[in-house]
């Protein structure tokens, strides 16, 4: 099975900023999906990254708003730009195996104040 | 209508007791489905998948029926460590998830 580290656990943001968050697996992966889990919420899709390419956003998610960069078959980021305490949330990175499960990261918990 | 539809829980259960989660679906042409469990403060992991002909997984048993579009999980003999959040997760062009349930197994 995969490993995903993502960094930073969690973060404590002023509004206004940005965050990056970072994804990092240790084996090539073709899809690889970033979600956000609000509090008592269950999991919305942002996008799917695409390596080499622009990432595919759902409805209601825009790039200039959640940047994603894949360089490469291994890392992905996810930026959460011009925060506001909406974004307070769980974002987690996920990756698709061969065998259709799909393994999620710990995520990374942030408040915005 | 949402994608995916779950009971809302939370279910409140005694050890021991057999206990059922219920799916919907919205799609029909989803292809594949599945049966996450969170833990508190976790991520989401795969518990079981479900197939078309309904398959079980020691305690657990999972069953499809498409005709209804919904989706099913029965956990027989609760446990302690059973209690978390049971995630429906639906695949069309890609994973949906559901609300979750909520399962809180006591002594």
């Amino acid at each position: 099975s995969a490993v995903i580290s993502q960094k930073p656990s969690r973060d404590i943001c002023q509004r206004g900023t940005s965050l990056t968050i970072q994804c990092q697996v240790d084996s090539q992966v073709t899809m690889m999906f970033w979600y956000r889990q609000q509090p008592g919420q269950s999991l919305t899709l942002i996008a799917t990254a695409n390596q080499g390419s622009e990432a595919t956003y759902e409805s209601g998610f825009v790039i200039d708003k959640f940047p994603i960069s894949r360089p490469n078959l291994t890392f992905s980021t996810l930026t959460v730009s011009n925060m506001s305490p909406e974004d307070s949330s769980i974002y987690l990175c996920s990756v698709l195996q061969n065998t259709g499960e799909l393994f999620f990261g710990e995520g990374s918990r942030l408040t915005v104040l | 209508r949402k994608e995916v539809e779950q009971d809302p829980g939370p279910f409140n259960v005694p050890e021991g007791a057999t206990v059922a989660f219920n799916c919907t679906y919205s799609n029909s042409a989803s292809q594949s489905f599945f049966w996450y469990r969170q833990d508190c403060r976790k991520e989401p992991k795969l518990l079981m998948s479900v197939y078309s002909s309904g398959n079980e997984d020691g305690r657990f048993t999972a069953q499809l029926n498409r005709a209804s579009q919904y989706i099913s999980l029965l956990i027989r003999d609760s446990k302690l460590s059973d209690s978390a959040t049971y995630l429906c997760v639906v695949n069309m062009r890609e994973r949906r998830f559901g609300a979750g349930t909520r399962l809180t197994v006591k002594p």
